[in-house]
Order: structure tokens, then sequence, then C-alpha cells
């Protein structure tokens, strides 16, 4: 149980354009899912908390406008990356929390997004 | 701010060597310290959970300690294997997720 997916597995995309990274809890509902990026041989750094129903927030130096989260159901979040560019070239990972009051997160395979 | 440190940042050992891998933390208020395993290009696979009244966890080869005074953790391997290689990452549960930035072992056969 508690498995967590998200899609696609990788992606490859010109400057300029936009892409869309869904995060899904598949036997579980997730309350709070989380977004983090990881660049290469460096750890993974928190991008955003998202609460069901209500907007993310956002770690500080994270730009809202760029990086878009919508979380609409309990079982999927999405990341858009809006007119991305080679630095946004990353490893991005979600994790999905169950319930409210618990430390748990479950985290998906990551995404890794490489903007050309 | 909580900050994370791991040492060391690579390790390479021969199979069936005994191993200590290495994490502090500067803010000692915290819930739980987690390590994971990440092999290359993957997400993260939770090995070990130390609530913050705990002072050690076991699962198969792996223990972990956790001396909350000192801002300390280890996870000890025993009877590494090839298997084992992976980068090792360790997180701090506060309000949020602190990782370190991982040790990345090798096993050699």
């Amino acid at each position: 149980g508690a498995v967590v997916s998200q899609h696609p597995s990788w992606v490859i995309c010109k400057s300029g354009t936009s892409v869309k990274i869904e995060c899904r809890s598949l036997d579980f509902q997730a309350t709070t899912m989380f977004w983090y990026r990881q660049f290469p041989k460096q750890s993974l750094m928190l991008m955003a908390t998202s609460n069901e129903g209500s907007k993310a927030t956002y770690e500080q130096g994270v730009e809202k406008d760029k990086f878009l989260i919508n979380h609409a159901s309990l079982t999927l979040s999405t990341l858009t990356v809006t007119s991305a560019h080679p630095e946004d070239s990353s490893f991005y990972i979600c994790s999905a929390r169950p319930s409210p009051g618990t430390d748990t997160q479950y985290f998906g395979p990551g995404t890794r997004l490489t903007v050309l | 701010k909580q900050e994370v440190t791991q040492i060391p940042a690579a390790l390479s050992v021969p199979e069936g060597e005994n191993l200590v891998l290495n994490c502090s933390f500067t803010d000692s208020a915290i819930y739980n310290l987690q390590w994971f395993r990440q092999d290359p290009g993957k997400g993260l696979t939770s090995l070990l959970l130390i609530q913050s009244s705990q002072r050690e966890q076991t699962s198969g080869r792996l223990n972990a300690s956790l001396d909350k005074s000192s801002g300390r953790s280890t996870l000890y391997i025993a009877a590494s294997q090839p298997g084992d290689s992976a980068t090792y990452l360790c997180a701090t549960s506060g309000s949020r997720l602190t990782f370190g930035e991982g040790t990345q072992l090798t096993v050699n056969p």
C-alpha cells in the first residue's frame, strides 16, 4: 500500500514551453502533497506544499507564477512549469501525506525534466 | 533554520564490510528523523524512521540511532552487499522535511 505515482517519468521540452507533471496517490487519500526539486548530486529542496482545495504554500525563492501547483482532489496534484528554461532542468519529486497530524510522507518515483 | 549535514559525501567499501553513515542536524526540536535510500534517477525509499522519543530503530541489516541532544544520527549497515550501493539520505521532520545532501555508497564485489 501507500503508492505514489508520477507522470511522466521523464520529459524533454523546448525552452519557452510549459510542462505539466502529475502526482497521484494510488491507494490512499492525501490531504497534503509536497513538491521537491533535486539538482544533480544535491539533496531534495522543498518547493511548495499543497493542501487539497486550497492554494499552495511556496518556499522562499520559488516563483509561484512559474511553478503552478494545483491540488484539486485528494489523490492528484499537478505541477506546471511555465515558460521553462534550461535552468529549470532538474529532477522533480512529489510526496503525499495521508492525513494531517502524521509525519509520514510517501514519495513518488520522480520526473526528470530536461529543457533544451 | 534547520541544517542537515551528512558525512562522508561518498564511501566505497568491499563487500561484507560493516559501515556507518553519519548525519548531523542543527535544531534538535524535531518530530522524527528518517533515513532514505535513493537509487540513481529514482525516487526515495524509506528505510527507517526514528521518533524523537526513540534512540534507535532496526530493520534487517540496518540499524539507525538518534541522539537528539547532540544533533546526530547514524545509520549502521552490517555485512554490506553490492545491492546496497545507492545514495543514502537522512531527513529531519519538523514543520517540514529537511534533507541532508546524502552519502553515495558503493559496495564493491
